[in-house]
């Protein structure tokens, strides 16, 4: 059971430059979301989605795009990078809130580390 | 809307030493807490959650926690601190019925010989 899994580890961009981080989860959750992380200010959400076909902002969307095609992928998208998206990069996945009474927890990947140049 | 702050964004123990880190949270709705560790460039491990039933939760590596309603806190302790808890630690917040989770700023913990 591989868990979340994200790719790349670690990725230096131009501004300007566009990505998409990679993200997957094998333990068929539908909630799944992702976050930055920077020094002093938590985890941030930037993204989140619900199910299949079903995306919504988190407190930080701009700059950012995703899409969820499967239940399993949910790829972040930085169409233009600018050195302020220098951050470390979250996936998480964790059972709906519909289904209270599972695992209330959200699961992480290992983290994308990006710098922007 | 729902909201952590944690007193303290680094804490130093000597091993052996009790550690405590503080988490107070803010929700219209009982909440779920939680208690996450992070390692140096590693994603983030539960320590231990609250959701409902008994108030003092044990998690994992000898840490425990106990929320209290009345002061909105879900203090993080251990009685004795070693070398390998030396970590970042974030306290969440998730209201039932809610999926979306909020973290605090994130204690580092730091422990001396």
């Amino acid at each position: 059971n591989a868990g979340v899994t994200q790719t790349p580890k670690f990725q230096v961009l131009k501004t300007g430059q566009s990505m998409t981080l990679q993200c997957a989860q094998d333990m068929n959750h539908e909630y799944m979301s992702w976050y930055r992380q920077d020094p002093g200010m938590g985890l941030r959400l930037i993204h989140y989605s619900v199910g299949a076909g079903i995306t919504d902002q988190g407190e930080v969307p701009n700059g950012y795009n995703v899409s969820r095609s499967t239940t399993e992928d949910f790829p972040l998208r930085l169409l233009s990078a600018a050195p302020s998206q220098t951050s470390v990069y979250f996936c998480a996945s964790s059972y709906s809130s519909n289904w209270e009474g599972k695992n209330t927890e959200a699961f992480f990947g290992q983290g994308t580390r990006l710098t922007v140049v | 809307a729902q909201s952590v702050t944690q007193l303290g964004s680094h804490v130093s123990v000597s091993e052996g030493a009790l550690v405590l880190l503080r988490c107070n949270y803010s929700s219209s709705v009982p909440p779920y807490l939680f208690w996450y560790v992070q390692y140096p460039n590693q994603g983030l491990q539960l320590l231990l959650k609250y959701t409902t039933g008994a108030t003092l939760v044990k998690g994992i590596n000898g840490f425990e926690a106990e929320f209290k309603k009345s002061e909105t806190s879900f203090h993080l302790t251990k009685p004795s601190a070693h070398m390998s808890d030396a970590a970042e630690y974030f306290c969440a917040v998730r209201r039932a019925g809610n999926n979306d989770m909020r973290f605090g700023a994130g204690t580092r913990l730091t422990v001396k010989p």
